[in-house]
């Protein structure tokens, strides 16, 4: 199984920062990589796919990069609707297996 | 507009069986590798198991091998989730999920998620 080592797994900050989660792969996945945004009470919500491509719809201060084993999502400009916890995934290999999120609260 | 409605949780015994729907609309559900992700109460997500858009692959994590069976019946839209010898760890909400290839690797992604369905097994 491949394993996503994600950081950090809680991080505060103010609205207006700018913040960088990042995610960590236990061997190549190449771009085969994506993050999601989950609040309180609902289900995941598709943020970025292919480690860099904006899902249609996301705001553009939302940005992924990275390939191979290491991966990063930065949030510009946070607004109160960004503060949520935060998932990365890997699709390389069955099975797909999901980073352990990243909460990021309202300093 | 996609939507995914999950049906058929409830509360079960250790040892006991439930069977879950997604009931796909919105979407070619022929087309596209479906997933069951779950989730523990205030705890992170796992892909429990996934299949190709034809149903002739699938694939499961290794704690629900031998226990559990996903599969689609195309001529409904609708996704299945067969759950047996369920464990107390099963307890979770199972979110059906969309993916955005016709297999589950490589290089899905999850782009619509159903409300989500809640399992508790306790005696």
């Amino acid at each position: 199984d491949i394993y996503m080592t994600q950081s950090p797994s809680s991080l505060s900050a103010s609205v207006g920062d700018t913040v960088t989660i990042t995610c960590r792969a236990s061997q190549s996945i190449t771009n085969y990589f994506s993050w999601y945004q989950q609040k309180p009470g609902t289900a995941p919500k598709l943020l970025i796919y292919a480690a860099s491509v904006l899902e249609t719809g996301v705001p553009s201060r939302f940005s992924g990069a990275g390939s191979g084993t290491h991966f990063s999502l930065t949030i510009n400009s946070l607004q109160p609707e960004d503060f949520a916890t935060y998932f990365c995934l890997q699709s390389h290999s069955t099975p797909i297996t999901f980073g352990q999120g990243t909460r990021l609260e309202l300093k | 507009e996609v939507q995914l409605l999950e049906s058929g949780g409830g509360l079960v015994q250790p040892g006991g069986s439930l069977r879950l729907s997604c009931a796909a609309s919105g979407f070619a559900f022929d087309a596209s590798a479906m997933t069951w992700v779950r989730q523990a109460p205030g705890k992170g997500l796992e892909c429990v198991a996934g299949i190709s858009y034809t149903g002739a692959s699938a694939y499961y994590i290794d704690s629900v091998k031998g226990r559990f069976t996903i599969s689609r019946d195309t001529s409904r839209d609708t996704l299945y989730l067969q759950m047996s010898s369920l464990r107390a760890e099963d307890t979770a909400l199972y979110y059906c999920v969309k993916g955005t290839m016709q297999a589950p690797t490589p290089g899905n992604a999850f782009d619509a998620w159903g409300q989500g369905t809640l399992v508790t097994v306790s005696s």
